[in-house]
């Protein structure tokens, strides 16, 4: 099975574009999450989409948004960049249940470099 | 709330000696617990998770964890570390959502 991929793998924009990362799962998954990562702040969470709707969602402002298309596809947009949003940005799936899938394990994809200049 | 800890942020062992990466949780409920790996400019890889059952859980790569709920713990161990382990190490938790430790460089050393 091909693993999850993420493209793309770097970017560069500056500070109040917006831009979309987007996120292919592993076939038959049906939930994907995002993370941002960051030296300072580590590992975060952004949200999680399963069957086109967001079920879970970390604490981030409103300029991160992101949706899920029929196809488990998933995007995620950050409008009005800032310097701060320069990070990797990790998408990760699993296979899931409606119910929630505490145990389930997720499979990351490569990340996207994202730097704000 | 629940949360994850990794309270080193380094770890150094010479190769051919046992490692141990730790680990503590606090979670309301069952603990479900996770081990990856991040080398350089690629994503996580899992290793390992508990979910229920025998303690000691068996992963990747010879990497085995050992589960203490007395002391809410899910430390990380290999019996002879490589130098091709360095990477960085996460810890994590789900419950319904990743919480992860702030993760622990590993370096091996010839």
């Amino acid at each position: 099975k091909a693993g999850v991929t993420q493209t793309p793998r770097y970017l560069i924009k500056t500070r109040g574009q917006q831009v979309t990362l987007s996120c292919s799962p592993i076939s038959g998954h049906r939930s994907v999450s995002w993370y941002q990562q960051t030296p300072g702040q580590g590992l975060q969470f952004l949200f999680e989409y399963f069957s086109e709707t967001q079920r879970n969602k970390g604490n981030f402002p409103g300029r991160f948004s992101g949706r899920q298309f029929s196809n488990s596809r998933s995007e995620m947009n950050v409008s009005t960049l800032e310097l701060g949003d320069s990070a990797l940005y990790l998408c990760a799936s699993s296979w899931s249940s409606s119910g929630g899938g505490s145990t389930d394990t997720q499979y990351f994809g490569p990340g996207t470099r994202l730097t704000v200049l | 709330a629940q949360s994850v800890a990794q309270p080193e942020d380094q770890v150094n062992v010479a190769e051919g000696n046992p490692l141990t990466v730790k680990c503590t949780y606090s979670v309301s409920g069952n603990p479900y617990l996770f081990w990856y790996v991040q080398y350089p400019n690629r994503g996580l890889q899992f290793l390992l998770k508990y979910i229920t059952g025998d303690n000691l859980v068996k992963g990747s790569y010879g990497f085995e964890a050992e589960f203490n709920k007395s002391q809410t713990s899910f430390h990380l161990k290999k019996p002879s570390a490589l130098v091709s382990d360095s990477a960085l190490y996460f810890c994590g938790v789900n419950f319904n959502k990743f919480y992860f430790g702030s993760g622990t460089k590993l370096n091996v050393k010839p």
